[in-house]
């Protein structure tokens, strides 16, 4: 089935650092969606996008749906610790429904 | 406000026995209802769907089967377990019609198979 790229798959940051991760596809969305999911949890939503190129923060996290509507960003400022975890995208494509997963980005965090 | 519940948080099952894991979701109505399957450090695999009562949609051939008796309950079965099972279910849920709407997830069942 349609995949989304996401990268990278896993990041070693130090706490404090900013952390930058983003998710591609050839194909075209109507919906971007970034979750988070702790250790033996399920995902939890961070933030949902609607519009191609609108801007949307959540506290010290800021997502973007791209222009060209193919790719979405999420930005993590000043890091801490509670941010370790799994990050991923999820997207509406054009013309479907059901949401489709990237594989994932795994957060680590050195104190 | 709404809320999912999924249960039981870990099982370990011999190979060859029956599986039943159940969701329930409260303060909502008529909700679309999705098992998922993550298999370690691996992204998310949609098994099933539904849409309503008795309504049910796969997405892969496996080993697995869902229903849904009642409005908010689904649930997740098998009737011999197999050793691929393994792995960590999480069971979610939408707003009616909402498949581009937000994913609300339950807090997963962490199945080992042995």
């Amino acid at each position: 089935g349609q995949q989304l790229n996401q990268s990278p798959q896993s990041m070693f940051i130090q706490e404090g650092e900013d952390v930058s991760m983003n998710c591609t596809s050839s194909s075209i969305f109507n919906t971007w969606l970034w979750y988070k999911q702790d250790p033996g949890e399920g995902p939890v939503l961070l933030i949902a996008l609607y519009k191609a190129g609108e801007l949307t923060s959540n506290g010290r996290l800021t997502a973007q749906f791209g222009i060209t509507r193919k790719d979405s960003f999420l930005n993590i400022s000043a890091s801490i610790p509670s941010d370790v975890g799994i990050y991923f995208c999820a997207g509406q494509l054009q013309g479907a429904q059901k949401l489709v997963f990237g594989q994932g980005t795994r957060l680590t965090i050195n104190p | 406000s709404q809320t999912i519940h999924q249960w039981p948080a870990t099982l370990v099952q011999p190979v060859g026995s029956p599986l039943s894991l159940e969701c329930t979701v409260e303060g909502t109505s008529n909700p679309n209802l999705y098992w998922y399957r993550q298999a370690a450090g691996r992204g998310l695999q949609l098994l099933f769907y539904s849409v309503g009562i008795g309504q049910i949609s796969s997405e892969v051939p496996q080993n697995l089967s869902a229903s849904r008796p009642q409005d908010r309950q689904f649930i997740l079965s098998s009737k011999k377990l197999l050793l691929s099972d393994s792995g960590f279910y999480l069971c979610a849920w939408s707003p009616t019609g909402g498949w581009g709407e937000k994913l609300f997830f339950g807090s997963g069942t962490q199945l080992s198979v042995l």
